[in-house]
């Protein structure tokens, strides 16, 4: 079973506007990751945010947190055609296996 | 410095067959991971392996066999392939555990895939 789930499945954004994808999982977690995966590569990591943190800063990127919902969110500002992408959040759940759990992703596109 | 490599990058394959897939990663990690990705899917772990000799079963392990004989190398094998077994496949690395403070510890790094068709 899927332990994160993206929202929505699909996203289509105009240049210079804002991308937001939201995630939701199902257990406790360490960690929440977000990956990024250009059409036929492989994952990319962005930005990893722990459990006792709610908010976090990386570049245009921003992750928030909310364990209480077990939800998380992306927002990419002043999106790029560049930003064009699938986009994962995966989950570090608290079992000591540091294996992710991965959800079924956001594709993103950004038109110039 | 090439990172994470896997090979083949395509294979076509018949029911039956069996077919191993190559990773290596040059980082010296210890924890290696094979994850299969299919539409609506998302990513889905096979196996992974904390260190040489050291493996266990994710999510969806029937049909597949992992050997770690060495930390930079991590095979996966599909001992009699299946049309079911059709996906891309994913092998990625991440550090060791227990550097202090060091959220990079859990990142994992990503080679480019294996796109596997069986006929």
């Amino acid at each position: 079973s899927q332990q994160g789930e993206e929202d929505p499945q699909a996203l289509s954004i105009q240049e210079g506007e804002n991308a937001t994808m939201n995630c939701s999982y199902k257990t406790s977690i360490n960690n929440l990751q977000w990956y990024r995966q250009n059409s036929g590569r492989g994952l990319v990591h962005l930005i990893l945010i722990r459990s006792n943190e709610r908010e976090k800063h990386s570049g245009r990127l921003r992750v928030t947190l909310d364990t209480s919902k077990k939800s998380s969110s992306l927002l990419i500002t002043a999106s790029r055609a560049a930003d064009t992408a699938s986009y994962f959040c995966a989950t570090d759940a608290r079992t000591g296996r540091r294996a992710l759990t991965f959800g079924s992703g956001t594709r993103l596109q950004v038109q110039p | 410095d090439a990172g994470i490599t896997q090979s083949p990058r395509y294979k076509i394959t018949e029911t039956g067959r069996q077919v191993t897939l190559m990773c290596h990663q040059t980082w010296s990690h210890s924890y290696m991971f094979w994850y299969r990705q299919d539409l609506g899917h998302g990513l889905r772990l096979i196996y992974y392996s904390a260190a040489a000799d050291i493996t266990d079963k994710g999510e969806v392990p029937d049909g597949y066999v992992v050997s770690r004989s060495k930390t930079e190398n991590f095979p996966l094998t599909l001992e009699s392939a299946t049309r079911s077994q059709t996906s891309v496949y994913f092998c990625a690395s991440s550090n060791s555990p227990g550097l202090a403070g060091a959220t990079s510890s859990y990142e994992q790094y990503f080679g480019p895939g294996t796109r596997l068709t069986v006929t």
